[in-house]
């Protein structure tokens, strides 16, 4: 596509329950990754995918959270048995191989535990 | 491991006027990128400005430009003539591509406020 595209835009959810977060990239760009953004505060990385390779799980904060990526495209960001500390915008973006030319963000996915 | 650090988490200034927004990181690498992201409310990060370390010369992009001082570790946003669609917040962010997957590592942001 044009963009890189997230849905959904916002989600509400009670605490415990199971959340799937959801990124299309753009066409072309072999690399994708997740951030987490807190109220007031930066971008946290949270995992990389570039190609068929492991992604780089480093960053997720704990074994609740898991992604995939199917197909080397579209991207799922699932968090288990949500905590009121889960809620932020996750961010979503692509970029070429080595993202070196910067990547493309998408509008990001209001998660709000309560 | 790399840091960035905006010193000023908030900053205002007059329409059409020049506003300097400050960004320091740490790394012992020599061969990286510096960004500057602009998030406005709606959310999605755009890219302003990319530096490549091993090039001298500032960047810049129209009224955006860049103050690179590599030994000092110091990479700076000027904005020239602030228009009110400049309020934002801005973060600054490091990439190391020494070996690395391009990981982005980012400042916490400096919310600018443009008035008129």
């Amino acid at each position: 596509g044009a963009g890189v595209s997230q849905s959904p835009s916002n989600k509400v959810t009670e605490k415990g329950k199971d959340v799937e977060l959801r990124c299309d990239p753009i066409s072309g760009h072999t690399a994708l990754y997740w951030y987490r953004q807190s109220l007031g505060q930066g971008l946290e990385f949270l995992i990389y995918f570039q190609g068929n390779s492991a992604p780089d799980k480093s960053g997720l904060p704990s074994d609740r959270f898991s992604a995939e990526r199917t197909g080397g495209s579209v991207s799922t960001l699932t968090i288990q048995r949500t905590q009121q500390e889960d809620s932020a915008v996750y961010l979503c973006a692509s970029s070429l191989r080595t993202g070196i030319y910067g990547y493309t963000f998408g509008s990001g996915t209001r998660l709000t535990v309560v | 491991a790399q840091t960035v650090t905006q010193s000023q988490p908030e900053m205002s200034v007059q329409e059409a006027e020049t506003v300097t927004l400050s960004c320091t990181y740490d790394t012992s690498e020599n061969n990286y990128y510096l960004f500057w992201y602009k998030q406005p409310p709606s959310r999605q990060m755009i890219l302003v400005i990319r530096q490549e370390a091993y090039k001298q010369q500032n960047a810049t992009e129209n009224r955006f430009s860049v103050n690179f001082q590599k030994a000092a570790k110091s990479f700076s946003l000027k904005i020239s003539d602030s228009q009110l669609g400049d309020t934002a917040m801005y973060f600054c962010a490091f990439m190391n591509v020494e070996g690395s997957q391009g990981n982005l590592i980012f400042g916490k942001g400096t919310k600018l406020s443009v008035k008129p």
